[in-house]
């Protein structure tokens, strides 16, 4: 059975400030995908980034960074200066060798005060 | 590009009626997934099509059913509407995955479905 653990219910932070997303996965497929999506207001789920299990380097993409540790069993999302449009609920999902579907996290909502 | 597009956008019913909720897949994607959101269970895999045939449900009932149509649109079918039916219901698509597994999903707008 696939689980994705998403511990930070709720975040509050002050604009420009960083903040770190946790993501525990649990997975017994060696290879699998980890990806993190924003959920605006709007409702509609935004694409971030997609990981391979084989891949453990880390990425950035302007104020965004995922930390890939397989080690551990992490997947966490930081931004960086963070701002008032970076307020919304991110789920970290899961996608094992052995199923198509995405096991979402609970979801972390992010709150950016200006 | 145009992206996953659904319809309607709200949709109210009462219980013991039936819904359909649209969805059409970006153009060239082939697999379509629906998704529920429900208040306080999070995002759970109803169903998937890829090339027009049901290839896995979730844990749902049978009255969740659906479609996929020749042009790769699919239909969402929700029977006998229980109160608990009120979600957020999100599609999302992929290209094939036939051949490569684990294509990203790219989501829609989702379809608000109130039961009274």
């Amino acid at each position: 059975a696939q689980k994705v653990t998403q511990a930070q219910t709720e975040i509050s932070v002050v604009e420009k400030e960083d903040v770190t997303l946790d993501c525990v996965y649990e997975t017994r497929d060696t290879t699998y995908y980890l990806f993190w999506y924003k959920q605006p207001p709007s409702g509609e789920l935004v694409f971030l980034i997609r990981r391979n299990s084989f891949d453990e380097q880390n990425e950035i993409s302007g104020r965004y960074s995922w930390n890939f540790q397989k080690s551990t069993s992490s997947f966490n999302f930081t931004i960086t200066a963070s701002q008032v449009v970076d307020s919304a609920v991110y789920f970290c999902a899961l996608n094992g060798a052995g199923s198509y579907q995405l096991t979402f996290g609970k979801g972390t909502k992010l709150s950016v005060i200006p | 590009e145009a992206g996953v597009t659904q319809s309607p956008t709200h949709l109210i019913k009462t219980r013991g009626q039936q819904a359909t909720l649209r969805c059409s897949p970006i153009s060239g994607h082939t697999s379509v997934y629906w998704y529920q959101q429900a208040l306080g269970l999070g995002l759970q895999f109803l169903l998937w099509y890829d090339e027009g045939e049901e290839r896995n449900r979730g844990n749902f009932p049978p009255r969740f059913s659906g479609r996929q149509f020749p042009n790769y649109s699919s239909e969402l079918n929700v029977n006998a509407l229980e109160l608990e039916d009120s979600a957020l219901y999100l599609c999302a698509s992929s290209p094939s995955s036939g051949r490569v597994r684990q294509e990203t999903q790219y989501f829609g707008p989702g379809t608000r479905l109130l039961v009274l």
